[in-house]
């Protein structure tokens, strides 16, 4: 069935290095991904988007990559910052037959130590 | 502030009740969705409308119900509660499906 799921549910990185979080995605079909950002207490909020027709997208210090063959998604945060703390969940968007629908994924926990 | 608006923050309710969620989404955005975000489950979607009309089911339980009105403002209803329920409940919103969507602070609602 589908599904989006994440390789590592915690990462924990010192601040100012850069930070590097993967998504893998089994829907070959969809074309619209997203990363959301969820700091406790809050709802997600939009980090980043890419659609299926780039590699890569730049934001202000993200940076997500897609790779259509292996089916992954990754984002990079530069210079990762102690407020950069929270879960991260990539988000694949299926929509079929007029029908829409974000699956995520179970969420990475990152942790900055400064 | 993302500009969806959920009510209320925080409900207590009794198991066998039955409670509303309401969803103000962003102003504009004629997209709606509701999902159930618990510790073992994470973030599962249960229901979109779109300018009223139901357009995507997920994992929503026949106990539970949603509508979206003329004036784009949605509405959960959960009823029969069992424990299990207990869980936050977002609402997000989009001006199209397959575009930016952005969620509300949520509900948080425990059944005791």
């Amino acid at each position: 069935g589908e599904s989006v799921g994440l390789h590592l549910p915690t990462l924990s990185v010192q601040e100012g290095d850069n930070s590097i979080i993967n998504c893998a995605y089994s829907n070959s079909a969809s074309d619209y991904f997203i990363w959301y950002k969820q700091e406790s207490g809050k709802g997600p909020q939009f980090i980043i988007d890419i659609r299926s027709n780039m590699d890569k997208r730049q934001g202000q210090r993200v940076t997500v990559l897609l790779n259509k063959t292996v089916k992954h998604l990754s984002l990079q945060i530069a210079a990762t910052q102690p407020g950069d703390s929270a879960v991260y969940f990539c988000a694949e968007d299926i929509t079929q037959g007029g029908s829409e629908k974000l699956v995520f994924g179970k969420g990475t926990k990152l942790t900055v130590n400064p | 502030d993302s500009g969806v608006t959920q009510t209320p923050k925080h409900l207590i309710t009794a198991t066998g009740q039955r409670v509303t969620l309401r969803c103000s989404p962003r102003s504009g955005d004629l997209s709606v969705y509701w999902y159930q975000q618990s510790l073992d489950q994470g973030l599962q979607f249960l229901i979109q409308y779109y300018n009223g009309e139901e357009r995507a089911k997920g994992n929503i339980l026949e106990r539970f119900s949603a509508q979206q009105f003329p004036d784009l403002h949605s509405e959960l209803n959960l009823s029969s509660l069992e424990l299990g329920d207990s869980a936050l409940y977002f609402c997000a919103s989009s001006v199209v499906p397959g575009t930016e969507a952005f969620f509300g602070q949520g509900t948080r609602l425990t059944v005791v």
